[in-house]
């Protein structure tokens, strides 16, 4: 199985500004997920991002709002843009290690807006 | 949006006895997922069954999937206090699939 490690587990930021969220894989992986998870919901996903191309979002979820960047088949960051209250969510990454694999998800991070 | 919904929404039961959690799902579906969220952290993998099999278990966990029914059954037996937890199904997610996951079961194990 794939180990997934995310930076900042947690942060707490003020409205109007942004956090990169980073991802990252101990082995290669072909497509990464981001997730968001509002308070005591479920999760949602927000885009898929494959190395090499430009990430792929979900309805209600733009790419203005969440970039997203795949740098190589290891990492991944997703940036919450001009942060809003309503952001304050767990944000999780997953990865899928092929047609035959399980995804696996990260620690998550709980970010709060004030 | 939610693939489907899980029942009941918080489960609360004495330390020893099964939990079972049901899941329902929308759309026809390759496989079905379930995962645990220990206090609002990350996911842990518990099983996956395949659309093509009706029960599935690993160690004290049995899962089955009615496809004609569209639902999936999670089944804890001899629950320990660190089985409190939030529990997922998920539709897809397979290799490079997205995943889809219902509204969740909070489970709660009193000692």
């Amino acid at each position: 199985s794939a180990v997934i490690s995310q930076k900042p587990s947690r942060d707490i930021c003020q409205r109007g500004t942004s956090l990169t969220i980073q991802c990252q894989v101990d082995s290669q992986v072909t497509m990464m997920f981001w997730y968001r998870q509002q308070p005591g919901q479920s999760l949602t996903l927000i885009a898929t991002a494959n190395q090499g191309s430009e990430a792929t979002y979900e309805s209600g979820f733009v790419i203005d709002k969440f970039p997203i960047s795949r740098p190589n088949l290891t990492f991944s960051t997703l940036t919450v843009s001009n942060m809003s209250p309503e952001d304050s969510s767990i944000y999780l990454c997953s990865a899928g290690q092929g047609p035959n694999y399980e995804q696996y998800f990260g620690p998550g991070t709980r970010l709060t807006v004030t | 949006s939610q693939q489907g919904e899980e029942d009941p929404q918080a489960l609360s039961i004495q330390e020893g006895e099964n939990a079972t959690m049901n899941c329902s799902y929308k759309t026809s579906i390759n496989n079905l997922q379930w995962y645990r969220q220990n206090s609002g952290r990350g996911l842990v993998h518990l099983i996956l069954i395949r659309s093509n099999e009706r029960e599935k278990h690993s160690g004290r966990l049995r899962v089955t999937l009615d496809t004609s029914k569209k639902s999936s059954s999670l089944l804890i037996t001899a629950s320990r206090a660190a089985d409190t937890a939030s529990y997922f199904c998920a539709t897809g997610g397979f290799g490079n699939e997205k995943l889809t996951f219902g509204t969740g079961t909070r489970l709660t194990i009193i000692p």
